[in-house]
């Protein structure tokens, strides 16, 4: 089975301020990990993957995550906030033979000025 | 390049009627294509996917059911709606083979009444 925990709903942060939005996932193989972003009343647009090779993967718009595997944890992070990355963002996982995506709750992020 | 659509984007619906959400995708072949719902303040819930055409997973019990009648087109439907049918829908595709990354299309909300 798989699963993803994404620790906090909502997180807030000032325009400039480091933004990290953490994800824990858990696989019993190898996890294939993602990162999207959902701006309001718009479907998800993928932000980064990781499924081998390095560990840190970069992505649109300045984000990044790093895929630690003795924490099972992808979190992402970007050094500087910018308001246009207000959004509600997802982690998601998927391992072994199954297609499909699992998906974290979502942390909703807020930029404050 | 690939697209997706889905329609409509925005739907009000009594209690008790039918209800048709269409997807279809652009240039891919034997795509697989999936239901996502995404209700108020919770994360995404996979609701089908389909490797092919009349083949079809179901991932929870529910008052819907989807189809597949050609290789790129996908449709959720509902014989009567119920108020907890009320979300947002967001139809999917991703390559057939392996663990790829799953692309959205831009969501349908719908709100029963």
């Amino acid at each position: 089975a798989q699963s993803v925990t994404q620790l906090g709903s909502h997180v807030s942060v000032s325009e400039g301020a480091l933004v990290l939005l953490r994800c824990n996932y858990s696989s019993s193989v190898p996890p294939y990990l993602f990162w999207y972003v959902q701006y309001p009343n718009q479907g998800l647009q993928l932000l980064l993957k990781y499924t081998t090779g390095a560990t840190l993967v970069k992505g649109i718009n300045g984000f990044e995550a790093e895929f630690k595997k003795s924490e099972t944890s992808f979190h992402l992070t970007k050094p500087s906030a910018h308001m246009s990355d207000a959004a509600e963002y997802f982690c998601a996982v998927t391992s072994g033979g199954r297609r499909a995506l699992t998906f974290g709750s979502g942390t909703r992020l807020q930029v404050q000025p | 390049s690939q697209t997706i659509h889905q329609w409509p984007a925005t739907l009000v619906q009594p209690v008790g009627s039918p209800l048709s959400l269409e997807c279809t995708v652009e240039g891919t072949s034997n795509p697989n294509l999936y239901w996502y719902r995404q209700a108020a303040g919770r994360g995404l819930q996979l609701l089908f996917y389909s490797v092919g055409i009349g083949q079809i997973s179901s991932e929870v019990p529910q008052n819907l059911s989807a189809s597949r009648p050609q290789d790129r087109q996908f449709i959720l439907s509902s014989k009567k709606l119920l108020l907890s049918d009320s979300g947002f829908y967001l139809c999917a595709w991703s390559v057939r083979q392996g663990r790829n990354t799953i692309y959205f299309g831009e969501g349908s909300w719908l709100t029963v009444v």
